[in-house]
């Protein structure tokens, strides 16, 4: 079956603008995690959504950063007045449940490689 | 807060030899622990996990891991290195008794395995 998708692949901006990441989790998937993977570092976490709203977005960086998922599917992640330091690797996971008892393993996506010029 | 140490950046094992990838971490009450694998240019793929119960867990592709309480460890292992093996591994923990979901990974072992 279909994995967890992201688009673009990679993405090249300048300094100060603003991009869009999208996500497509696996099909019935209720949970999804943005994480953000810098060079030679492990994946470090963002926001999560429960269905439609934020659960934990503690992870977020700055008010820079913001993330939706409006009908508790695709999500998109929005980064306002890009700067240099926002160059990584943005990941995007899935997983079926959520529930914090369930212990459900994350699914990930390939990641979208952002580059701030 | 929650930490996860993998304290090799690398390990070298020969085909056909035992391998041991490291993990500790730190995290108030009892841990979910996962590792998680990254081939190049490739997403993350799941392993193995361990949520409760028998403190040894088996995983795809002949891995397995440890739970180790009293050490707070999950070291990685597996019989007879393939030399596909060689990949990035990660190690994560979450928190089950806060409920917070996120994972806190470690900054990853890289695997290599020669023939």
């Amino acid at each position: 079956g279909a994995g967890v998708s992201q688009t673009p692949s990679n993405k090249v901006t300048e300094k100060g603008k603003y991009v869009e990441l999208r996500c497509d989790p696996i099909s019935g998937h209720t949970a999804l995690y943005w994480y953000r993977q810098s060079l030679g570092q492990g994946p470090e976490f963002l926001i999560y959504f429960q269905g439609t709203g934020a659960a934990d977005d503690s992870g977020l960086p700055n008010d820079r950063f913001f993330a939706v998922r409006p009908e508790g599917s695709v999500s998109t992640l929005k980064i306002q007045r890009t700067e240099r330091g926002d160059s990584a690797v943005y990941l995007c996971a899935s997983s079926l449940k959520g529930l914090a008892a369930s212990g459900d393993e994350q699914f990930f996506g390939p990641g979208t490689r952002l580059t701030v010029l | 807060a929650q930490s996860v140490a993998q304290p090799e950046d690398q390990v070298n094992v020969a085909e056909g030899n035992p391998l041991t990838v490291k993990c500790t971490y730190s995290v108030s009450g009892n841990p979910y622990l996962f590792w998680y694998v990254q081939y190049p240019n490739r997403g993350l793929q799941f392993l193995l996990k361990y949520i409760t119960g028998d403190n040894l867990v088996k995983g795809s592709y002949g891995f397995e891991a440890e739970f180790n309480k009293s050490q707070t460890s999950f070291h990685l292992k597996k019989p007879s290195a393939l030399v596909s093996d060689s990949a990035l591994y990660f190690c994560a923990v979450s928190a089950r008794d806060t409920g917070r979901r996120a994972l806190t990974f470690g900054s990853g072992t890289r695997l290599q395995v020669q023939p």
